[in-house]
């Protein structure tokens, strides 16, 4: 199985960018997909996350209300909508397809891993 | 601020065995969260190592073991390798953020 990042680029504080995921070699629609980024110098962060279906799973303080995690089952794309960015969300963002399955979310782990998109938001 | 700590660094000889701890708190390890364990070499991307608490990744070797109590667990690799430099986070689930947490992540320098 397999997950590929692209969509990140340059741009400039307040600007928009969206973030794509093609996965392969599993159903996508059966597992939850996440997004995970890290800052240079920094550990990892959750950005966001979403169930199978498209229902809402988790999402970052830092990024809500400017950023907005989908997908498109018929495409097995998962895509990350990231609006009014700002010089502090520079970061490698990585899509990763979740394992575990619990009503209360608290099993999920990130099982497999795509090389990551660089996204620089700089004037 | 993360709401896991580990060590900034642990380092060993080949062959040694190292630990590295997971502090977390009643709201996400204490709050019967599950912990999992990744490898990050940089520029590459992270993998996954033990996930539910003390489960090896398929391919993952048996020097690799993990363990939970409390609020804390623990990362341990035993018979230290030179390509098992590299950083190491946990991560769980926190119920009062409803959000996963990464720990700070541990480098482990193997000398």
């Amino acid at each position: 199985e397999q997950v590929l990042e692209s969509g990140g680029g340059l741009v400039h504080p307040g600007e928009s960018l969206r973030l794509s995921c093609a996965a392969s070699g599993f159903t996508f629609s059966s597992f939850a997909m996440a997004w995970v980024r890290q800052a240079p110098g920094k550990g990892l962060e959750s950005v966001a996350s979403i169930t199978g279906s498209g229902g809402h799973l988790s999402q970052a303080g830092s990024v809500r209300g400017r950023f907005t995690i989908s997908r498109d089952n018929s495409k097995d794309t998962l895509y990350l909508q990231m609006d009014n960015l700002r010089s502090d969300d520079t970061a490698v963002y990585y899509c990763a397809r979740m394992g575990g399955f619990c009503s209360s979310g608290q099993c999920y782990y990130l099982k497999s891993w795509g090389q990551g998109t660089l996204v620089t938001v700089s004037s | 601020q993360s709401l896991l700590t580990q060590p900034p660094s642990v380092s060993g000889t080949p062959g040694q065995r190292v630990t590295i701890s997971c502090t977390g708190s009643s709201s996400n390890i204490g709050a019967g969260s599950d912990v999992h364990w990744y490898q990050h070499v940089p520029g590459t991307a992270p993998k996954l190592l033990i996930f539910l608490n003390a489960n090896r990744a398929s391919g993952v070797p048996d020097r690799f073991s993990a363990a939970k109590s409390g609020t804390s667990a623990s990362l341990a690799i035993t018979g230290l390798q030179t390509e098992d430099e590299a950083d190491y986070y946990c991560q769980s689930y926190d119920t009062r953020l409803r959000d996963y947490i990464f720990g700070t992540g541990t480098w482990v320098s193997v000398l």
